[in-house]
């Protein structure tokens, strides 16, 4: 199993712009969360989708938006890019939507906001 | 307001010596609280977790409720212990983490 994936690996946008981040979950995992890590921070929460819904959402802007497909890969949606928007965004997947706390993270795509 | 706290950005250490990362947590109710680590060119993993009170790498993790802490510790560091190390802490009725700042663990020969 290749663990989860992530594309791209590394892209550069300008301000105002829009992207998409895609996510391929460890098969048989059904739970797909994103999360933002700016340089020298932790990761910071933004989604988690389980069996297609949503189940939680973190302190986003509404320019944030997400979503699972059927087969629970997980599309990660950002309007109207900010120059602080820069970071490199971690999805990451896990077998139930439960408290688990067992994440199991890809490499991550690495945003840069010019 | 829950947050995890990681003091130190930089522990370094020699090899063969003791060491402790330090986690404080703020949380009301019971918490459960992880360790991720970030080896150098790979992905984020899970060390351990409280709840299963197991060692890991020789790394073990006790929780104080009463200081709010889930210090991370081993008494004799390797070099390939070199990594940045992740305190968490689970959150909410779904998997959402909240992470420390992280600390960079630097074993010298």
């Amino acid at each position: 199993d290749a663990g989860v994936t992530q594309s791209p690996t590394h892209l550069i946008k300008t301000r105002g712009q829009h992207v998409t981040l895609r996510c391929s979950p460890i098969s048989g995992h059904k739970s797909v969360s994103w999360y933002q890590q700016v340089l020298g921070q932790g990761p910071q929460f933004i989604f988690q989708y389980y069996e297609k819904e949503e189940r939680g959402r973190g302190n986003f802007p509404d320019r944030f938006s997400a979503r699972q497909f059927p087969n629970y890969s997980s599309e990660l949606n950002v309007n109207a890019l900010l120059l602080g928007d820069s970071a490199l965004y971690l999805c990451a997947s896990s077998s139930g939507g439960g408290n688990t706390g067992e994440l199991f993270f890809g490499e991550g795509s690495r945003l840069t906001v010019l | 307001a829950q947050r995890v706290t990681q003091p130190e950005k930089l522990l370094s250490v020699f090899k063969g010596a003791p060491v402790e990362l330090k986690c404080n947590y703020s949380y009301s109710g019971s918490p459960e609280l992880f360790w991720y680590v970030q080896y150098s060119r790979q992905r984020l993993q899970l060390l351990l977790r409280h709840i299963s009170r197991e060692s890991i790498k020789g790394f073990t993790a006790d929780l104080n409720k009463g200081e709010t802490s889930f210090h991370l510790k081993k008494p004799f560091a390797q070099e390939e212990d070199s990594a940045m190390y992740y305190c968490a802490l689970v959150s909410g009725g779904y998997n959402k983490l909240i992470f420390g700042a992280g600390t960079r663990l630097a074993v010298h020969p």
